[in-house]
């Protein structure tokens, strides 16, 4: 049973572009959390998405940032029209159910740096 | 206000020496609590939690962490350290179904 997986790991985008990132959770994980690391800074929480649903969002920068979680596919996190204050690492976790925290797997993160 | 402190940024520790990293957190229910380490480069691996229960928590690679609810305290300790210690530790605070609370970290280094 993989991992949490996110890709890409490193992304560099210019100031203006859009940055998609991806995460597929562990099999059976219905479960998504997407956490930001701004350097020399912990982890703040993004977003709470279940298949098809956004529960918590309130982590979310009102504008330019939007995630989903399809019903087949991984969870994708985008960021358009990004700029330097978005360089930063992505996690996400996922959990088999709603009290997450019992079983939560991060994955090893996307470092998006804008130039 | 919900909030998770680590005090130290940096501590550097003796091969073989023992080690206390310190959290507090501050949290209107009572939480559940959780010790995360970051090797350079990597994801967050979960060292150990603490639900309820005894207060004394064991975890992978030798790590105990004590919930001190008075204090407010959940700090991680190890008798021993190895060289492949030097990591990221972060605490974080949370309830079912919430999202956690992650303290900034505290950077280990370990000297030969």
């Amino acid at each position: 049973n993989a991992g949490v997986m996110q890709n890409p790991r490193h992304l560099v985008r210019r100031r203006g572009q859009e940055a998609r990132l991806r995460c597929s959770p562990m099999k059976g994980h219905s479960h998504v959390y997407w956490y930001r690391q701004l350097p020399e800074e912990g982890l703040k929480f993004m977003v709470y998405l279940q298949k098809e649903n956004i529960i918590d969002e309130s982590g979310m920068p009102k504008e330019r940032f939007s995630a989903e979680f399809p019903k087949e596919g991984p969870s994708i996190l985008r960021i358009q029209q990004v700029v330097r204050g978005d360089s930063a690492a992505y996690f996400c976790a996922s959990s088999p159910r709603a009290d997450w925290n019992t079983e939560a797997f991060f994955g090893q993160g996307t470092r998006l740096t804008v130039v | 206000a919900q909030s998770v402190t680590q005090p130290d940024i940096h501590i550097t520790v003796s091969e073989g020496a023992s080690l206390e990293l310190r959290c507090n957190y501050s949290y209107g229910a009572t939480p559940y609590l959780f010790w995360y380490v970051q090797s350079p480069g990597q994801g967050l691996q979960l060292l150990l939690k603490y639900f309820s229960g005894d207060t004394l928590v064991q975890g992978i690679k030798g790590f105990e962490a004590e919930f001190k609810r008075s204090q407010s305290s959940f700090n991680l300790r190890k008798p021993s350290v190895h060289w492949s210690d030097a990591a990221e530790y972060f605490c974080a605070v949370g309830a079912p179904g919430t999202a956690l609370i992650f303290g900034k970290g505290t950077t280990l280094s370990v000297s030969s």
